[in-house]
């Protein structure tokens, strides 16, 4: 079944360390997206990506880093210059065919706690 | 900058309709959309309407768009409880289609039995 995968699920981290969460998809999507999902507000945009080797900031993109080396993966960095980077994060992808209408697939997300 | 706002809360009893409301404030929004969340989960794309439609029906949803009040709702008939769930509306236009879809807060729904 096609869809997309994020690890971990949850993801407990000590500050001032950098890590990495996964997302892979095999809908032969091209473009790729990460949000942020904080309790009472709505997503927000941190990265996207339309091809590969190319990549946008989104409205909130500071202590955070992205790569995307190959079409299905779009990995992302918190690095420690992310000053509250408690929270859960979606991964998304959306087919070229789709770009005008907006319509995004989703990842089951990776909760980061921040100890 | 552009916004979507929703209330955070909505009760109902099994069996009942619901409503979620939604407004937003991009005169130029092409689609809006209405995602569903399950706990622990990601976000599913429910249904969507375009901005030059004033309703779209799929079996148990009914969007309804009023343009000039810039207002969206999601009614779902006959709710179960598998319809608890957290209700995201969203809003993009053409000039940057998905790349910036703009989402409320959501709405959490919870279906009393």
């Amino acid at each position: 079944d096609g869809g997309i995968t994020q690890s971990p699920k949850y993801l407990f981290r000590k500050e001032g360390q950098n890590v990495t969460l996964s997302c892979e998809q095999n809908l032969n999507h091209d473009a790729m997206y990460w949000y942020r999902q904080d309790p009472g507000q709505g997503l927000r945009l941190i990265y996207y990506s339309q091809i590969v080797n190319d990549f946008q900031k989104g409205d909130i993109a500071e202590g955070y880093s992205v790569s995307r080396e190959k079409k299905e993966s779009f990995p992302l960095t918190v690095t420690s210059a992310q000053k509250n980077p408690t929270a859960f994060y979606l991964c998304a992808s959306s087919a070229r065919r789709t770009w005008n209408t907006g319509e995004l697939f989703f990842g089951e997300g990776s909760r980061l706690t921040v100890l | 900058g552009e916004d979507v706002e929703q209330s955070l809360f909505l009760s109902v009893r099994e069996g009942d309709s619901s409503v979620i409301n939604c407004t937003y404030t991009d005169s130029s929004s092409t689609y809006l959309y209405w995602y569903k969340q399950e706990p622990g989960a990601g976000l599913q794309l429910l249904t969507y309407i375009f901005s030059n439609m004033d309703m779209k029906q799929d079996q148990r949803l009914t969007v309804l768009l009023n343009k000039k009040d810039k207002h969206l709702s999601l009614r779902i008939a006959d709710t179960q409880t598998g319809d608890s769930a957290i209700y995201f509306c969203a809003e993009s236009n053409r000039a940057t289609g998905g790349f910036k879809t703009i989402f409320g807060a959501g709405t959490r729904l919870f279906v009393k039995a």
